[in-house]
């Protein structure tokens, strides 16, 4: 069955640092998404993506985020400056378009552990 | 804006026992439903969605939801559990109409004792 991956798995990193979070959506896949699930806290919303422009980004997507899709294969979330608070799972999905309604679901990715100290 | 309440943060329940994890949304407009399982040290994995259709929607492995629209519900259920469901559970919703963002619940940890 197709996957979502995402790479690293783990990431620890410097408070202040940049840090790039890759994922690679399942190929015939048009909408990108990142989420994030802080720990012990809902899993929230971060961003979608499609034909090449941001669809939609929630309050938390300032301006020390950005994703990008760089090869036409992966598709990044950059951080500019990390925060101890940015430390979370963060999960890629992709979504194909819907012929059908029955279509309709997001794949996820196994998530990447961004541990900010 | 649609919102997930999901009661229980967790449930112990005893092997081959019956088990429900409640879901309740809110939203204005008509929408989507879904349940997602994390097992541990592992991604989120779509278990079971209501798109539109048949109230009752089944997952492979044996569970169950009902969308009841008056209540505003989407409970989970499973006559039967097993060791191997022990895992996180997240209710979510969203919007109808193309690829929305989804909106999730808190989560309920189910713990299955053997």
């Amino acid at each position: 069955e197709p996957e979502v991956t995402q790479t690293p798995s783990h990431q620890v990193t410097q408070m202040g640092q940049e840090v790039i979070l890759r994922c690679v959506p399942i190929s015939n896949h048009l909408y990108f998404y990142w989420y994030r699930q802080i720990l012990g806290q809902k899993v929230e919303f971060l961003v979608s993506f499609y034909n090449n422009e941001i669809s939609e980004k929630s309050e938390i997507f300032d301006d020390q985020f950005s994703v990008e899709r760089p090869d036409g294969s992966n598709f990044t979330l950059k951080i500019r400056s990390t925060k101890l608070e940015d430390s979370a799972m963060y999960f890629c999905a992709s979504s194909e378009l819907p012929d059908r309604e029955y279509n309709y679901g997001y794949t996820f990715g196994s998530g990447t552990r961004l541990t900010v100290v | 804006a649609q919102s997930v309440t999901q009661l229980d943060s967790q449930v112990p329940v005893f092997e081959e026992a019956p088990v429900e994890l409640r879901c309740n949304y809110s939203s204005s407009v008509s929408v989507y439903l879904f349940w997602y399982v994390q097992y541990p040290n592992q991604g989120l994995q779509l278990l079971l969605k209501y798109l539109s259709g048949s109230t009752l929607v089944e997952s492979i492995n044996g569970f169950e939801a009902e969308f009841n629209k008056s209540q505003t519900s989407f409970h989970l259920r499973k006559p039967s559990v097993h060791i191997s469901d022990t895992a996180e559970y997240f209710c979510a919703v969203s919007l109808r109409g193309g690829y929305q963002k989804v909106t999730f619940g808190i989560g309920t940890k189910l713990q299955v004792i053997p």
